[in-house]
C-alpha cells in the first residue's frame, strides 16, 4: 500500500455543486495532511491543512480528517470553473523529518 | 509564505547534455526540497538539500545524475546530468514553512523537455 492514495478521478461536478474528494493513508505518515490544488502547467499551491480530528473550514473549502478510519477529504462548496484542477493530498513520512508524500492526485473537472 | 523563484522556467535539451536549475527564496530557510513530476504523475522527492551539509537523496536518485548545491540559506542548484528524454519532467524546488511545521511552499518550476 503506498503511503496517501487517491482516486485519480476526473471528478465531474456541475457549476455550484459540492466537490467531495477524498484520500487514505497508511501508518508510515504521521497524521498532519496538506491539501494541494495544482493547475495545469502551474506548481502545486497549499490550499488546506489539517492536523486534528473533525473538520476544518476556509472559506469553500472543508478539510475533514478521520483518524480511526485513515481517511481526509476535501469539500469544495459552491464549485467554479476556476476549481477544475488537480487536487493533490500530502502527509509527511514518519520519523523521516519534513519530507512529503504525495498521492497520485485527483482531478476535478467544474462544468458550467 | 516566501517568494520562490526558478530559473529557468522551460528548457529543450539535447541528449547527453546537463542543465542546473536554480532556486531562489526571498527569505532564509534551513530545508530545501528538489520534486520531479513526470508527465501525469503526481510529484516524487529527489533530495533534501539543507545548508552545510550534503544533500539526502531519495531511493532511486543519485549524487551523480542529480548534482546538489546549497551554498546559503536562500539557494540552490539542482544539476540533471548526462540528460536522456526520460529525464523530460517538471523539476520543482520547494521550502519549509516558517514556524508551520512539515508544510512545504513550490516554486513555480522548470519544465524540461530533452530530445
Amino acid at each position: 500500500q503506498k503511503e496517501v492514495e487517491q482516486n485519480s478521478g476526473p471528478l465531474s461536478v456541475p457549476e455550484g455543486a459540492i466537490a467531495s474528494l477524498n484520500c487514505t493513508y497508511s501508518d508510515r505518515v504521521s497524521q498532519s495532511f496538506f491539501w494541494y490544488r495544482q493547475y495545469s502547467g502551474k506548481s502545486p499551491e497549499l490550499i488546506m491543512s489539517i492536523y486534528s480530528n473533525g473538520d476544518k473550514e476556509d472559506g469553500r473549502f472543508t478539510a475533514q480528517l478521520n483518524k480511526a478510519s485513515q481517511y481526509v477529504s476535501l469539500l469544495i462548496r459552491d464549485s467554479q470553473p476556476s476549481d477544475s484542477a488537480t487536487y493533490l493530498c500530502a502527509a509527511p513520512i514518519k520519523a523521516a523529518g519534513n519530507k512529503l508524500t504525495f498521492g497520485g492526485g485527483t482531478r476535478v473537472l467544474v462544468k458550467p | 509564505s516566501a517568494v520562490i523563484s526558478q530559473k529557468p522556467s522551460r528548457d529543450i535539451c539535447q541528449r547527453g547534455t546537463s542543465l542546473t536549475i536554480q532556486c531562489q527564496v526571498d527569505s532564509q530557510v534551513t530545508m530545501m526540497f528538489w520534486y520531479r513530476q513526470q508527465p501525469g504523475q503526481s510529484l516524487t522527492l529527489i533530495a533534501t538539500a539543507n545548508q552545510g551539509s550534503e544533500a539526502t537523496y531519495e531511493s532511486g536518485f543519485v549524487i551523480d545524475k542529480f548534482p546538489i548545491s546549497r551554498p546559503n540559506l536562500t539557494f540552490s542548484t539542482l544539476t540533471v546530468s548526462n540528460m536522456s528524454p526520460e529525464d523530460s519532467s517538471i523539476y520543482l524546488c520547494s521550502v519549509e514553512g516558517q514556524g508551520i511545521t512539515d508544510t512545504q511552499y513550490f516554486g513555480p518550476g522548470t519544465r524540461l523537455t530533452v530530445l
